[in-house]
């Protein structure tokens, strides 16, 4: 199985600021990597996929970057609604793996 | 609107079993693979099963396999889970996901997810 290690585990942030969070898999896996969204009482959000590729709806200020076993998701100027705890998932062999979630918290 | 409402989560006890449903609507059901995916009280999320649109191919996660069944009625647009020989380890709160259809094959991630519902397994 594809082993997702995901950095930091917390990070303290206040709005306006930029963040990044980072996604190391076991072994390479092309592009294939997407990341959530998770905020209590709603519904998981996709951020991102293909590495670097901006679902439908979401806004410009969040970008990922990366290939093969390393990824990046960046978030500049962060809003209040930013706050929470985001994932990333390999999409490019079964099982599905995701890594261990960081948590975003307001400074 | 794309929506995705579980149910049929509860208290169980060990070995016993129980099915999850998963109501979609605001799309074509019957066009879309499906996931359940689920989170431990305080862990990560971990993958469970996956399903594509007609029911041809169907993985498991080996820590299911054998025990859970997925399955989905696309005349109810509905997708089920099927557990049997419940486990303390499968206490969890249990999402269903929209498999995308960006690409061709597997390699598409989960688009809409539904809010869940919580299994917990204890005598």
């Amino acid at each position: 199985d594809v082993q997702m290690t995901q950095s930091p585990y917390n990070l303290a942030a206040s709005p306006g600021e930029s963040v990044s969070i980072n996604c190391k898999a076991s072994k390479s896996i092309s592009k294939y990597l997407a990341w959530y969204q998770q905020k209590p009482g709603k519904a998981n959000k996709l951020l991102i996929y293909d590495g670097s590729t901006l679902q439908s709806g979401i806004p410009s200020r969040f970008s990922g970057s990366g290939s093969g076993t390393d990824f990046t998701l960046t978030i500049r100027s962060l809003e209040p609604e930013d706050f929470g705890l985001y994932y990333c998932q390999q999409h490019n062999e079964y099982p599905w793996t995701f890594g261990g979630g960081t948590k975003l918290e307001l400074k | 609107e794309v929506q995705l409402v579980e149910s049929g989560g509860g208290l169980v006890q060990p070995g016993r079993s129980l099915k999850l449903s998963c109501l979609a609507s605001g799309f074509t059901f019957s066009n879309y693979g499906m996931n359940w995916i689920r989170q431990a009280p305080g862990k990560g999320l971990e993958w469970v099963a996956s399903i594509s649109s007609s029911s041809s191919y169907i993985y498991y996660a080996d820590t299911v396999k054998g025990r859970f069944t997925i399955s989905r009625d696309n005349a109810k647009n509905t997708l089920y889970l099927q557990m049997t020989s419940l486990r303390s380890e499968d206490t969890a709160l249990y999402y269903c996901a929209r498999w995308a259809r960006y690409t061709m094959g597997i390699r598409n991630p989960l688009d809409y997810w539904g809010q869940g519902v919580m299994v917990t397994v204890s005598s």
